[in-house]
């Protein structure tokens, strides 16, 4: 089944303890990416590959580290999490750079992440 | 300026009603496209339907069709027929550029409620 998979998909953690969040897609999908989600603000990307070691930030990249060393994993990392870091993340795929009919965006089923 | 503006915090509509909800953008590019997506309770988020700028036609897929008024910037959703299963938060969301990587920008959602 073509999917795009996220873990844990519910975490509290306590400000400072660094954490990972894993993301992996089976569709060989070159584009990755990763959004918050927040209440009244929709979702907001934080940073995205377009392949293997390609990445670049996206609108809220303050804070969170990714890594892209194979084409189906775009783990994201929270280094020092604060309690401003409290959202809901999600991973999304894409096979590839044209954004036409059928090339849409594929979301993991979210991380809920508290941090206290 | 919000690249993607949902103006409907909420709505509510009757089983078996149509709805509409309402989504307007802002782009100076030629070539865009606009995707609507549910977001159940349960929090992942389902592509429903897509639209590009260039397409002569309003997209539609089942029970959803995209109402595309490329001179008043407006992609409106309409839902024909709503079901219980409908109710949701649907967020609109735009690529921009023919080529390349660019970001999704989502809107701010509109939550929709369908009774009985």
């Amino acid at each position: 089944e073509a999917q795009v998979t996220q873990n844990p998909r519910y975490l509290i953690t306590v400000t400072g303890k660094k954490l990972t969040v894993t993301c992996s897609q089976n569709m060989n999908h070159e584009y990755m990416s990763w959004y918050r989600q927040d209440p009244g603000l929709g979702l907001r990307q934080i940073y995205y590959s377009m392949n293997v070691e390609v990445t670049d930030k996206g609108d809220v990249p303050e804070g969170y580290k990714v890594s892209r060393k194979e084409k189906r994993n775009f783990p994201l990392i929270l280094e020092s999490p604060s309690p401003n870091q409290t959202s809901l993340y999600f991973c999304a795929s894409s096979r590839s750079r044209s954004w036409g009919a059928g090339e849409t965006q594929y979301f993991g089923p979210g991380t809920r992440l508290l941090v206290l | 300026a919000q690249k993607i503006t949902q103006t409907q915090p909420g709505m509510f509509v009757q089983e078996k009603e149509a709805v509409t909800l309402d989504c307007t953008y802002d782009t100076s590019d030629p070539s865009y496209g606009l995707f609507w997506y549910k977001q159940p309770s349960s929090g992942e988020m389902i592509f429903l339907i897509y639209q590009g700028s260039y397409d002569q036609q309003n997209a539609t897929e089942g029970r959803y069709s995209l109402n595309f008024q490329k001179a008043r910037k407006s992609a409106n959703l309409v839902i024909s027929a709503s079901q219980l299963g409908d109710s949701a938060m649907y967020f609109c969301a735009m690529r921009e550029g023919g080529s390349g990587y660019s970001t999704l920008t989502f809107g701010k959602g509109t939550m929709l409620l369908v009774s009985p």
